[in-house]
């Protein structure tokens, strides 16, 4: 399978908890975004990863949220003492190069807090 | 100046009908047009995009038509099918910010049998 991977798909979390989500990229593919989309609504982009590196994350919430793409393994979208507003789908997106506009979307994991 | 707006937010229509989903954007800066497909409980599929230098693009069943004056762009299915029905998405990037995806709101179409 060399589309882009998420896990896990669903995710169920208390209010305070964290939730660690993961994406590894198509083959070959060395850029990663990820993407929020909340029920009912369109997606929002929240950051944009090269390989050990953060290019833009002026969509990320300024408090409790995090992301990461290490040198070695998936891209690592992090909330940290999650809220039932976080409830959504969270999409991971990536491309082959820099300019290179076509982004190939993962299946998603499904955040809900309760 | 980062918006797209998409409509209709739904439409019906017949089997072999030609549905039109329209979305227009603000910045004059964005350089990529896509369209997304979404089925439930699926991430967004790429189905087809156009660059502001030309003003149509098909490819099989679904065509571009793009007005760089009007900042205006549309989906047309030909022929649509039950199995068309989805969530359709246009956005909108610019290679200077990433090309980082703007998206509109979504168009839930429905193609009855």
């Amino acid at each position: 399978n060399a589309g882009v991977m998420q896990n896990p798909r669903h995710l169920v979390r208390r209010r305070g908890q964290e939730a660690r989500l993961r994406c590894s990229p198509m083959k070959g593919h060395s850029h990663v975004y990820w993407y929020r989309q909340l029920p009912e609504e369109g997606l929002k982009f929240m950051v944009y990863l090269q390989k050990e590196n953060i290019i833009d994350e002026s969509g990320m919430p300024k408090e409790r949220f995090s992301a990461e793409f290490p040198k070695e393994g998936p891209s690592i979208l992090r909330i940290q003492q999650v809220v039932r507003g976080d409830s959504a789908a969270y999409f991971c997106a990536s491309s082959a190069f820099s300019g290179s506009y076509e982004q190939y979307f993962g299946p998603g994991t499904r955040l809900t807090v309760t | 100046q980062q918006q797209v707006k998409q409509s209709p937010q739904s439409l019906i229509v017949q089997k072999g009908g030609i549905p039109i989903i329209n979305c227009a954007y603000e910045n004059t800066a964005f350089d990529y047009f896509p369209w997304y497909q979404q089925f439930p409980g699926k991430g967004p599929a790429l189905l087809i995009a156009i660059r502001p230098d030309v003003s149509e693009k098909k490819e099989g069943r679904f065509t571009i038509s793009f007005n760089k004056s009007a900042k205006q762009f549309s989906l047309h299915i030909m022929d649509s099918q039950p199995g068309d029905s989805a969530t359709y998405f246009c956005a909108a990037s610019k290679e200077t910010s990433g090309s980082r995806l703007t998206f509109g709101e979504g168009t839930q179409l429905t193609v009855n049998p």
